[in-house]
C-alpha cells in the first residue's frame, strides 16, 4: 500500500523558514516524480512544485508564486521528499500535501500538514 | 500559463441525478486532464486520468470525456457518498500543473 506522510508543519513568523518532509513507503520511491500541492483555508488546490525522478534528471519546476523562495529536494536512499520554504509570507498559510506523480498525474496524496504563517 | 475554468462552482442535486461538471482550458491540452475528488477534511483522490480513464477501484458511475480545450466530468447517478468538491487539473507542458477552481457537490 502506498503511504505518504508529511511532517514539519506548524506556526512560523513571516520572513522565517520551514522545511517539510514527506516520508514514502509502499513503492519504489526513486522511480516517481514527487509533487507538493497546497490548499489555503477554505480555498482550492494550488500546485507548488515537483521534482522529477533521477531517470528524468531529478530536475525541479515551481509555481510562479513560490519560485525563488521554495526548494524541493529528494533523498531516494531514505524515500523522503523535502520542501524547503524560505521568506515565508502570510499568504503561504495552507495545508501542504505531498503527492506521488507520474507524467503530471497525481496518483497518491498524503494526509497533509498545516503551515501557518503569522506573527 | 494555462488557465483552467471549471463550472459550476457549486451544485445541488438529488440522489440518483446525473451530475455534469465542465472544465475549459485556455489553450489546447490534448487529453492531459485529470479529475480529483476531495471529501471534507480529507486529501484529494484521483478519479479520472488522461481525460477519460477511470482510476482502478473508482466506481463506474464516474466518467470523463473531452479533448483539446473542453472537458466534462459526469456522475451518472449521484450517491450520498459522492458529496465532495471535484477538481480538474491539467499537465500539458510538464513544466507546471494547474487546477480548476473546484465544484462543490451537495445533496438537495
Amino acid at each position: 500500500e502506498v503511504q505518504l506522510v508529511e511532517s514539519g508543519g506548524g506556526l512560523v513568523q513571516p520572513g522565517r523558514s520551514l522545511r517539510l518532509s514527506c516520508t514514502a513507503s509502499g513503492f519504489t520511491f526513486g522511480d516517481y516524480a514527487m509533487s507538493w500541492v497546497r490548499q489555503a483555508p477554505g480555498k482550492g488546490l494550488e500546485w507548488v512544485g515537483f521534482i522529477r525522478s533521477k531517470a528524468y534528471g531529478g530536475t525541479t519546476e515551481y509555481a510562479a508564486s513560490v519560485k525563488g523562495r521554495f526548494t524541493i529536494s529528494r533523498d531516494d536512499s531514505k524515500s523522503i521528499a523535502y520542501l524547503q520554504m524560505n521568506s515565508l509570507k502570510t499568504e503561504d498559510t495552507a495545508v501542504y500535501y505531498c503527492t506521488r506523480g507520474s507524467a503530471g498525474t497525481l496518483l497518491n496524496w498524503g494526509q497533509g500538514t498545516l503551515v501557518t504563517v503569522s506573527s | 500559463d494555462i488557465q483552467m475554468t471549471q463550472s459550476p462552482s457549486s451544485l445541488s442535486a438529488s440522489v440518483g441525478d446525473r451530475v455534469t461538471i465542465t472544465c475549459q482550458a485556455s489553450q489546447d491540452i490534448s487529453n492531459y486532464l485529470n479529475w480529483y475528488q476531495q471529501k471534507p477534511g480529507k486529501a484529494p483522490k484521483l478519479l479520472i486520468y488522461d481525460a477519460s480513464n477511470l482510476e482502478t477501484g473508482v466506481p463506474s458511475r464516474f466518467s470523463g470525456s473531452g479533448s483539446g480545450t473542453d472537458f466534462t466530468f459526469t456522475i451518472s447517478s449521484l450517491q450520498p457518498e459522492d458529496i465532495a468538491t471535484y477538481y480538474c487539473q491539467q499537465y500539458d507542458n510538464l513544466r507546471g500543473l494547474t487546477f480548476g477552481g473546484g465544484t462543490k457537490v451537495e445533496i438537495k
